[in-house]
């Protein structure tokens, strides 16, 4: 079956810290994996995204992440956290080469911005 | 352009009433999903549709339907509300065309049942 995991439910970073997120996933196939950010109140929005090609992907407002197809991870880096980080971080994996079939997230992990 | 637009944004219902979540896709998509967000948790599946067909159904009771029109929008039912129906309920579109199609998301719509 499918399934996300993300180990830390909530990180609280100073400001300009570096940030890393961790996701691990199974999954029996080829995956799509994703990174969401959720502010509260609101929907949820796309990071980055990776299905191929180079393990590392680069994504909106600052963030990157690396696939690691040993260790079964995809984690979400930012080098430089700002304050409007602050947020909920969802990891999602669907299948490849389907749009047919839903995404699988994992619970979140709840980002605090310190100054 | 206009993002995926939920209706309404927030309600009340009790135990018990019935539920409809509305929810309009990006021009152009054809691809509806549905999917229940519980606080603290992420988002599940509940369903999605194409062409005004049922493509996929996630594990839910037969207490939750939808369908989609011929304009694209779609509703989503919930009958004989429970408490545990309490959630944030998120609609997604996408165009449906080759490999992968991003989903956009919704801002959401706030069910409380008291």
């Amino acid at each position: 079956a499918q399934s996300v995991t993300q180990p830390d439910i909530h990180i609280t970073v100073s400001e300009g810290a570096s940030l890393e997120l961790r996701c691990n996933y199974s999954y029996g196939a080829t995956p799509y994996l994703f990174w969401y950010v959720q502010s509260p109140g609101q929907g949820l929005q796309l990071l980055l995204k990776y299905f191929s090609g180079d393990t590392l992907v680069q994504g909106i407002k600052g963030f990157e992440a690396e696939f690691k197809r040993s260790q079964s991870s995809f984690n979400l880096r930012k080098p430089s956290v700002h304050w409007s980080d602050a947020a909920e971080y969802f990891c999602a994996v669907g299948p490849f080469n389907s749009g047919n079939t839903p995404l699988v997230f994992g619970k979140g992990t709840r980002l605090s911005v310190i100054a | 352009d206009a993002g995926v637009t939920q209706s309404p944004t927030h309600l009340i219902k009790t135990r018990g009433q019935h539920v409809t979540l509305r929810c309009s896709p990006i021009s152009g998509h054809k691809s509806v999903s549905w999917y229940q967000q519980v606080l603290g948790q992420g988002p599940q599946f509940i369903f999605q549709y194409y062409e005004k067909e049922e493509r996929g159904r996630g594990n839910f009771p037969d207490r939750f339907s939808a369908r989609q029109f011929p304009n694209y929008s779609s509703e989503l039912n919930v009958n004989a509300l429970l408490l545990g129906d309490s959630a944030l309920y998120l609609c997604a579109s996408w165009w449906l065309a080759g490999i992968y199609n991003e989903q956009f998301f919704g801002p959401g719509t706030r069910l409380t049942v008291l």
